[in-house]
């Protein structure tokens, strides 16, 4: 148990709807990640926050977006959804000069 | 941040060790290596990571060449539960920085045979 937790662990929904996964970095990380990985694909940094503050973008589309709470939990949001955006969405944690803790994943299906 | 080269697949006999190499010619002086590994679908687990000297830990030894162009991460005595897929990338000032662009590539697919 990594201490991340991300929530839902499964999500089915249909094309152009809009959704929101979540993540509960470890207690006391300030870093919170989001990955995206696509069937037989290595992951794809999305986006960094830390204590709240957007830090690093990748290749997020500009249909997603993502929020740092202050409590720290983070939220994704994705929107207009496509077919090809069924993947696994990965969340992680740490802190400064330290290694990730990963969660568990959401497996997103769109149909 | 660097990008890193690892070959798509290697088998290893269980019980034996299995060596795992990684290219980062590109690496810069601030960035260190770090060792992943993801079991089937799971999330990834940290394994290890260095700066310029060795490292060691419960899990594997991390062997980073004198000019850190290059690395090999060490599981001494690969079990079936070592299947796995072993990313390794390379960040500054350690991972969880701020301002990283992390790049992940497709990894190195451990098989470990019975």
């Amino acid at each position: 148990d990594s201490g991340v937790t991300q929530t839902p662990k499964h999500l089915i929904t249909a094309t152009g709807q809009r959704v929101t996964l979540r993540c509960s970095p470890r207690s006391g990380d300030l870093s919170v990640y989001w990955y995206q990985q696509s069937l037989d694909q290595g992951l794809q940094f999305l986006i960094q926050y830390y204590n709240g503050e957007e830090r690093a973008k990748g290749n997020i589309l500009e249909r997603f977006s993502a929020q740092q709470f202050p409590d720290l939990h983070s939220e994704l949001n994705l929107s207009s959804l496509e077919l090809g955006d069924s993947a696994l969405y990965f969340c992680a944690s740490g802190k400064t000069g330290g290694q990730a803790f990963f969660g568990q994943g959401t497996r997103l299906t769109v149909v | 941040d660097a990008k890193t080269t690892q070959p798509p697949s290697m088998d290893c006999a269980e019980g034996r060790a299995a060596n795992l190499p990684c290219n980062h010619s590109t690496i810069s002086g601030n960035e260190y290596v770090y060792w992943y590994r993801q079991i089937h679908s799971q999330g990834p687990q940290y394994i290890i990571h260095g700066l310029k000297n060795n490292e060691t830990n419960e899990m594997a030894s991390l062997i980073i060449t004198e000019d850190r162009k290059s690395s090999t991460l060490i599981l001494p005595h690969a079990t079936l539960r070592d299947t796995a897929v072993y990313y390794c990338i390379v960040g500054s000032s350690g991972y969880a920085g701020n301002n990283r662009k992390l790049i992940w590539g497709l990894g190195t697919s451990l098989a470990v045979n019975p």
